[in-house]
């Protein structure tokens, strides 16, 4: 079976632009999260949808918004880009949420300039 | 923020020897689970420990956990030079919201 795929791998993308990052989950998953990940330290966790509805959200401005979609694949949308959003973004699927194991996709590396 | 710290930041042993790193988190949880990530790409799942549990066991992995002192650990025993990653704990607190540690950078000498 396929893995959680992302796309694009890489980003580049200049300050005060908008990016959409895609995230495809394992088939049978219905939770999608995901996480900010800066060099250096962990994934920060920015949003969680399960069933097509948000079920939890991070500290994260309201310049990032996130939705699922009826086939339970995602999007992450984040506006008005700073410098400090340049980093790894990883999405993760599961079977019914945070209390079980995630698998993580490979990422999308943003790097803004 | 972080809700778990590991500890070492960063650990160098020998290959076929054992490692050890801990994870201190601050509030009650329902799970802990670790995760390895190789060269900063995307994390694998290793075990996942419930909050009714102390102790779980995967290959050459053994989880602890600890939840009066608030801390879990994870040992690798024998390791080879393909343990080499970063490993991370992430804690479910019941508040839809998965948080993760620092991390522990492992590098295992050949």
């Amino acid at each position: 079976d396929a893995g959680v795929t992302q796309s694009p791998t890489h980003l580049i993308k200049t300050r005060g632009q908008h990016v959409t990052l895609r995230c495809s989950p394992i088939s049978g998953h219905k939770s999608v999260s995901w996480y900010q990940q800066v060099l250096g330290q962990g994934p920060q966790f920015i949003f969680q949808y399960y069933e097509k509805e948000e079920r939890g959200r991070g500290n994260f401005p309201d310049r990032f918004s996130a939705r699922q979609f009826p086939n339970y694949s995602s999007e992450l949308n984040v506006n008005a880009l700073l410098l400090g959003d340049s980093a790894l973004y990883l999405c993760a699927s599961s079977l019914f949420g945070l209390t079980y194991e995630q698998y993580f996709g490979p990422g999308t590396r943003l790097t803004v300039t | 923020s972080q809700q778990g710290e590991e500890d070492p930041q960063a650990l160098s042993i020998q290959e076929g020897e054992n490692a050890t790193m801990n994870c201190s988190y601050k509030t009650s949880i329902n799970n802990l689970q670790w995760y390895r990530q190789n060269s900063g790409r995307g994390l694998v799942h290793l075990i996942l420990i419930r909050s009714n549990e102390r102790e779980k066991h995967s290959g050459r992995l053994r989880v602890t956990l600890d939840t009066s002192k608030k801390s879990s650990s994870l040992l690798i025993t024998a390791s080879r030079a393909a343990d080499t990653a970063s490993y991370f704990c992430a804690t479910d607190a019941g508040n839809e919201k998965l948080t993760f540690g620092t991390g522990t950078r492992l590098t295992i000498i050949p």
